[in-house]
């Protein structure tokens, strides 16, 4: 089915640990977005890709870093987890900024 | 006052109501409007764009007060698939894009 995908869904890392979070889509979207969703925070833009080749800063970039390695993948990497990052992570794409998102799935992150 | 607001509820409602959330807005210079469902546990969809006009989409309607500073959802004749969270979503005017969520309202439809 077109999507958007997200793998891991789950994951456990320990603190100081490094992880990637991946993405794909297959609906030839221009831009694709990486949120975190906290109890009582709603949900809050990490970094985004307008478009192949771009990526800019969010509400809350630090202590992440993305790539947009193509138009149909962008990937989350977390260097050094923290337990303030314990979160639920979901990827989107839109064919444009300003446009309405089709989320992935998520992937339920806890940082011990 | 938060950038977005809306009424954490939950609306307890039957089946067949008619129920409306507001969602208000702290910067008149917002562009565009989105409502978004979200059931426990899973990824938030695209509900429906806000237009000045108003737009409507089966039993859902959404509206934008632009003088007032909110957005609305009415949805009639509500089923029990209904029952979810539903998050406004505002974004801004000009150069800077970072959209703003609301923390949601959650809905619940009974027999």
């Amino acid at each position: 089915n077109a999507g958007v995908t997200q793998t891991p869904k789950f994951q456990v890392l320990k603190t100081g640990q490094s992880m990637t979070l991946q993405c794909a889509q297959d609906m030839n979207h221009n831009s694709m977005y990486w949120y975190r969703q906290d109890p009582g925070m709603g949900l809050r833009l990490i970094y985004y890709s307008a478009s192949e080749g771009t990526t800019d800063k969010g509400e809350v970039p630090n202590g992440y870093n993305v790539s947009r390695l193509n138009k149909r993948e962008f990937s989350l990497r977390l260097e050094s987890a923290a337990p303030s990052q314990t979160s639920v992570y979901f990827c989107a794409s839109s064919e444009a900024l300003r446009q309405g998102y089709t989320f992935g799935s998520g992937t339920r992150l806890t940082v011990v | 006052r938060k950038e977005v607001e809306q009424d954490p509820g939950p609306f307890n409602v039957p089946e067949g109501a008619t129920v409306a959330f507001n969602c208000t807005y702290s910067n008149s210079a917002s562009q565009s409007f989105f409502w978004y469902r979200q059931d426990c546990r899973k990824e938030p969809k695209l509900l429906m764009s806000v237009y000045s006009s108003g737009n409507e989409d089966g039993r859902f309607t959404a509206q934008l007060n632009r003088a007032s500073q909110y957005i609305s959802l009415l949805i009639r004749d509500s089923k029990l698939s209904d029952s979810a969270t539903y998050l406004c979503v505002v974004l801004p005017s000009g150069g800077s894009y970072i959209p703003t969520f609301g923390r949601g309202t959650s809905l619940i439809v009974h027999p």
